[in-house]
């Protein structure tokens, strides 16, 4: 079945630092979608790329897609203590409607 | 707009007992989807739906039914519960092409 793995699953930063996680599927992806879900509480939707290639900016999180539209990332340029929580990719296969989520990377921000 | 209300919160049920989790939203949403989380194990689709009648199979959708009578409601059964249940189970609804929202989710312990 498709799969979406993220690496790293664990990131600790100093409050300051930049912070990027990677997001790879074993399928071409339709469109991705990145969420935030923090602790004891519910994913959170940010953002989603549609177009191969594309890049979008939030205030300091910068979003990718891939040119092959199997992969993404998510960097976020200077941590803040706000940004811990756990990201997630998802995105729908090709053809599908099914919105299948990647593994994670659990973001720890030390002050 | 209340968003995505599931209900309960919280649930302990006996191995083998049944039951159903409630899961509405009034956005007037087509895609409603039902997703459950182990401790580090992300989100897995169960079932989905993208409108009213129509379901289909997530990736985990054994030992689970839904139904999709109305936009508004999307409940999911357990037939027949089982201490492998046990989780938290997130219900979404997507609509307009944009991301999903969550509901705060339903914690479930199977013993």
């Amino acid at each position: 079945g498709q799969q979406v793995m993220q690496i790293p699953q664990y990131q600790h930063v100093q409050e300051g630092e930049d912070f990027t996680t990677y997001c790879n599927s074993s399928t071409t992806l339709s469109n991705i979608q990145w969420y935030k879900q923090r602790p004891g509480g519910h994913p959170v939707f940010l953002i989603q790329l549609v177009k191969s290639g594309e890049v979008k900016k939030q205030k300091r999180l910068t979003f990718q897609f891939g040119e092959a539209k199997k992969n993404s990332s998510l960097h976020i340029t200077a941590t803040q203590t706000t940004d811990v929580g756990t990201y997630f990719c998802a995105g729908p296969p090709d053809n599908t409607d099914k919105l299948i989520f990647g593994t994670g990377t659990r973001l720890q921000v030390f002050p | 707009n209340a968003g995505v209300t599931q209900t309960p919160k919280f649930q302990v049920l006996k191995t083998g007992q049944s039951m159903t989790l409630q899961c509405a939203q009034d956005m007037n949403h087509e895609y409603m989807s039902w997703y459950r989380q182990d401790p580090g194990m992300g989100l897995r689709l169960i079932h989905y739906s993208v409108g009213a009648g129509i379901t289909d199979q997530g990736e985990v959708p054994n030992g689970y039914n839904v139904s999709r009578s109305t936009t508004e409601d999307f409940p999911l059964r357990l037939l027949s519960a089982a201490p492998s249940q046990t989780s938290v189970y997130f219900c979404a609804s997507q609509g307009g092409g944009y991301g999903y929202t969550f509901g705060s989710g339903t914690r479930l312990t199977v013993v």
